[in-house]
C-alpha cells in the first residue's frame, strides 16, 4: 500500500532562518512527487513535480528535492508570507494520487 | 496552470436536508475529476472519481448513495451530499489533472468548500 509520512507536522521559524521539510514515501511504480501549499480554508495550491531520484526543481525561496525514498522541500531565508500547510503527495504506476498530512510551517517576522 | 472552481465555498446546512457542491474546470476539459475530502490537521483523503459520461468510482467505505457525483459536461462535476448529518462536515476539495494525459500530470485543485451540518 502506498505510503506517504512528511515530517516535521508543524514548524516555527524565523523569517530568514532557513529549514528543510521532509516527505518520506513508499509508491508500487512512482509517477510523479509532487509539493503542494495549502493556505487556511483553501484548495492547495501545486507547486512542484518531480519524476525521478536526482530532480531538483526550484521557485522563489523553494527548492524541492527527490531520492528514491524521500523528498525534500528546502525553504531558504523564508518570509512571513510563506506560513502555509506544505503538502506532499504521490502518483503510483496507476496514476493514483496519496497525499501526506502535511507539514504546518510559521514564519514569524 | 490550469483553474479549478468550486462552489459554494462554505454552507452551512441543517441535519437531513442535501447540499450540491459544484467544481468547474474553467479552461480546460476535464473527463475526469477527483473528490477529497478534509479533515483539520488531516491528509486529502480521497472520495471518489468522477468521469464524464459514466458512474463515478468510489473509494473503499465512501457511500455512494450519499455522496452522489454527477460529471454531466467535460467541465463540471458535482458532488450531492444527500441526507447531511453533523459528522459529514468537513473540508470538500474537488480536483482535475492538469496533463494532456489522465494520471500523468499533477492535479489542480478548486478553492474547496466548507460543510457545516447542524
Amino acid at each position: 500500500e502506498d505510503q506517504v509520512t512528511q515530517s516535521p507536522e508543524a514548524l516555527r521559524l524565523q523569517e530568514g532562518e532557513s529549514s528543510s521539510l521532509n516527505c518520506s514515501y513508499t509508491v508500487s511504480g512512482l509517477r510523479g512527487l509532487f509539493w503542494y501549499r495549502q493556505d487556511p480554508g483553501k484548495g492547495p495550491e501545486f507547486l512542484f513535480t518531480l519524476y525521478s531520484a536526482g530532480e531538483e526543481k526550484e521557485k522563489e525561496r523553494l527548492k524541492a528535492t527527490l531520492t528514491k525514498k524521500e523528498s525534500f522541500l528546502h525553504i531558504t531565508a523564508p518570509k512571513p508570507e510563506d506560513s502555509a500547510t506544505y503538502l506532499c503527495a504521490v502518483a503510483d504506476s496507476w496514476g493514483k494520487f496519496q497525499f501526506g498530512a502535511g507539514t504546518q510551517v510559521v514564519v514569524t517576522p | 496552470g490550469a483553474v479549478v472552481s468550486q462552489h459554494p465555498s462554505w454552507v452551512i446546512c441543517k441535519s437531513g436536508t442535501s447540499v450540491k457542491i459544484e467544481c468547474r474546470s474553467l479552461d480546460f476539459q476535464a473527463t475526469t475529476m477527483f473528490w477529497y475530502r478534509q479533515f483539520p490537521k488531516q491528509s486529502l483523503m480521497l472520495m471518489a472519481t468522477s468521469n464524464e459520461g459514466s458512474k463515478a468510482t468510489y473509494e473503499q467505505g465512501v457511500e455512494k448513495d450519499k455522496f452522489l457525483i454527477n460529471h454531466a459536461s467535460l467541465t463540471l462535476s458535482t458532488l450531492t451530499v444527500t441526507s447531511a448529518h453533523p459528522e459529514d462536515s468537513s473540508f470538500y476539495i474537488c480536483s482535475a489533472p492538469g496533463g494532456t494525459e489522465i494520471n500523468t500530470g499533477e492535479l489542480f485543485f478548486g478553492e474547496g468548500s466548507r460543510l457545516t451540518v447542524l
